[in-house]
């Protein structure tokens, strides 16, 4: 069973909508998320990293933390077509010699 | 600035021949490094990690090794290739553990036939 779970598997937004993207560890031990994102064929650049409860915003994005729940979710508002990509939501410990898990990831589409 | 080079940017190799994919990090002394894995449509796997020079760890078995020879330089290699190594392989660095944000190379596109 995947350790971290994203929903939806994939989510088409028109332009200018909000997208939003769930993320759940199973492992209670993790401290830290992290949310990147994979436009086809490149590598994974981070978005946006969180790790206490809350909520964190830059600029069109909104990460939300529930540490109890070990739920995160991103949203990204004023969807543009640049956006269309994957996203892939990580989980790590702290002095856990840098193991990242990923989830399966979410495909982003954004309709113009 | 840090930047983060691997090389070949692509390959095609056949059924159980070697392989040999590099990674350079320039610009930042004694980085963590990493080598994962990434099927094609799929998600990314960790499978080696190394804080210093000539320590590697092993993530996930999948045949392959790695090495680093270099501060600045990580190595992922296999005698023989299988089939299922087909993907994309991407090497990351971050400045230490745990809540360092890990930083991505532009990765290699292997293809096994």
């Amino acid at each position: 069973q995947q350790k971290v779970q994203q929903s939806p598997e994939s989510l088409i937004v028109p332009e200018g909508g909000m997208a939003s993207l769930n993320c759940t560890s199973s492992d209670r031990n993790v401290d830290y998320f992290w949310w990147y994102r994979q436009h086809s064929g490149k590598s994974p650049k981070m978005l946006m990293s969180i790790f206490s409860n809350g909520e964190k915003e830059e600029g069109r994005f909104t990460v939300h933390l529930n540490k109890a729940s070990l739920h995160t979710s991103l949203h990204i508002r004023d969807s543009q077509p640049s956006d269309s990509a994957l996203y892939l939501c990580a989980a790590s410990r702290a002095g856990n010699t840098g193991k990242l898990i990923f989830g399966l990831g979410t495909t982003l589409q954004v309709q113009p | 600035a840090q930047t983060i080079h691997q090389w070949p940017v692509a390959e095609i190799k056949a059924v159980g021949s070697p392989l040999s994919l590099g990674c350079t990090i320039k610009g930042k002394s004694s980085p963590n490094l990493y080598w994962y894995w990434q099927a094609t449509g799929g998600t990314l796997q960790q499978l080696f990690y190394s804080i210093t020079v000539g320590q590697v760890e092993s993530v996930v078995q999948l045949n392959l090794s790695a090495s680093r020879p270099k501060d600045d330089q990580f190595i992922l290699s296999t005698e023989k290739l299988l089939l299922s190594h087909s993907g994309f392989y991407l090497c990351a660095w971050s400045l230490t553990t745990g809540g360092d944000e890990q930083y991505f190379g532009p990765g290699t596109r292997l293809t096994v036939l």
